[in-house]
């Protein structure tokens, strides 16, 4: 069994168009996260949610929205979709806020904009 | 602000020796954590090795050592008996006991020769 999944593994769109990212933990986390990988390979967080609420909200654009209906999902839909939304999106999962575990990682999902 | 610093962008290793990878950070809080992460060309990302900034006692797993340096503010990886399963990209993160994301540094990819 997959402890953190997400699908689509792959994902090549055009610009302008709205998709969505789903991801799935069942490792009974409270907390949640997404993360980008640009093409330099560095590591950024997004956004995390903790038992379905939004604890962090780092800069990012509005065209990015974040939606928690349990807490064990977490999807990522984008908006009006640009060249420079192309990366690799990670989710991940952690225990009581992290404070006693490391994140478990999703296996990432390849965007493509055309 | 916290920073994670990686200043190799690349290493090299032949098989069975022992190779040290580089990680400095910068932060002015007491309680946290630091970890390596691998992600192999998979891109899937894995746990190496963690440690907690109030235990003295330097982390290991199996092959795989931290020289955690608090007042130095570094935390440098090394692989013994290096492998060519370990061939991959290497994460230093750093996570406050306070905040539930990592924050990852760029990066040091690391290619492992027979």
């Amino acid at each position: 069994d997959t402890a953190v999944s997400q699908t689509p593994k792959y994902l090549v769109t055009q610009m302008g168009n709205d998709k969505s990212i789903k991801c799935e933990q069942n490792l009974g986390h409270d907390t949640m996260y997404w993360y980008k990988q640009d093409s330099k390979k560095f590591l950024k967080i997004m956004f995390s949610y903790n038992n379905k609420e939004l604890i962090i909200n780092e800069t990012v654009p509005n065209r990015f929205s974040p939606k928690s209906p349990d807490k064990a999902h977490l999807n990522l839909h984008i908006n009006s979709l640009e060249l420079g939304d192309s990366a690799v999106y990670f989710c991940a999962s952690s225990r009581d806020r992290g404070r006693t575990g490391e994140l478990f990682f999703g296996e990432g999902s390849r965007l493509t904009v055309l | 602000a916290q920073t994670v610093t990686q200043s190799q962008p690349e290493m090299s290793v032949q098989e069975a020796e022992t190779v040290t990878l580089s990680c400095t950070y910068d932060t002015s809080e007491s309680d946290y954590y630091l970890f390596w992460y691998k992600q192999p060309p998979s891109r899937q990302m894995i746990l190496v090795i963690r440690q907690e900034a109030y235990k003295q006692q330097n982390a290991t797993e199996n092959r795989f050592s931290v020289n955690f340096q608090k007042a130095a503010k570094s935390f440098s990886l090394k692989i013994s008996d290096s492998q060519l399963g370990d061939a991959a990209m290497y994460f230093c993160a750093y996570r406050s006991a306070g905040l539930a994301a990592l924050i990852f540094g760029k990066g040091t990819t690391l290619s492992v020769s027979s």
